[in-house]
């Protein structure tokens, strides 16, 4: 079993759909959670992330942390065609100072005009 | 802005070749990456570095070996290409412990996609 579960997608919504993306983990030394951003032909870029459980928002973009049930979600309001990208989320354990990160598969995500 | 590039976009070798990726940082990170990216499989940590000369192996590092002559650059070497290692290979950096104590954010270039026939 892989430290951390993504369903990889694809997943296509409409402009203007809540878009929820999750993730599951086993490793419950994981205190820093991070949401990536990949387009097509890109390298990954950081969108987000939380320390332990808790809500964090930015603009359109909601990550959650549920540590009780080691799982965690990003919530896309009002999606865009822009937002189309496979996104991938991460973890770390508290301490590491060696930015090792355990990633989940990614999930592609389109969103239609 | 943190910038990593890696020297090849697009590259065509053929079975048996000697291959070298490279990847420089331009942000006096400590900690230098390389994962391959394969649909289906995700994010796999190849080897990794966190000092100059020094090296660790991460979770598939069979078939390919590394160098960290500077620090500021990375070089991923496949010794003898086979068409298993048919890939995208991206490069990441951070800094020692994060740029928030502990999030060992990583800076991704744009990646290298390599072919093996």
């Amino acid at each position: 079993q892989k430290e951390v579960e993504q369903d990889p997608g694809p997943l296509s919504v409409p402009e203007g759909a809540i878009v929820s993306l999750n993730c599951t983990y086993s490793n419950s030394a994981f205190q820093y959670f991070m949401w990536y951003r990949q387009y097509s032909r890109k390298g990954p870029e950081l969108l987000m992330y939380t320390y332990s459980s808790g809500n964090k928002e930015d603009g359109r973009f909601t990550a959650q942390v549920d540590k009780s049930s080691k799982y965690i979600s990003l919530f896309i309001r009002d999606s865009q065609p822009s937002d189309s990208a496979t996104y991938l989320c991460a973890m770390s354990e508290r301490g590491s100072t060696l930015g090792r990160l355990y990633f989940g598969r990614g999930t592609q995500l389109t969103v239609w005009p | 802005d943190v910038k990593v590039t890696q020297s090849s976009r697009y590259l065509v070798k053929r079975t048996g070749e000697k291959v070298f990726l490279e990847c420089v940082q331009d942000m006096d990170h400590e900690n230098m990456f390389w994962y391959r990216q394969d649909p289906g499989l995700g994010l796999r940590l190849i080897y990794f570095s966190y000092d100059v000369k020094m090296k660790e192996k991460g979770d598939i590092p069979e078939g390919y070996s590394v160098s960290r002559e500077k620090k500021e650059r990375f070089s991923l070497i496949l010794e003898s290409a086979s068409t298993n290692q048919t890939s995208m290979y991206l490069c990441a950096s951070s800094l020692l412990g994060g740029s928030d104590p502990n999030t060992g954010e990583l800076f991704f270039g744009e990646g290298s996609r390599l072919t093996v026939l």
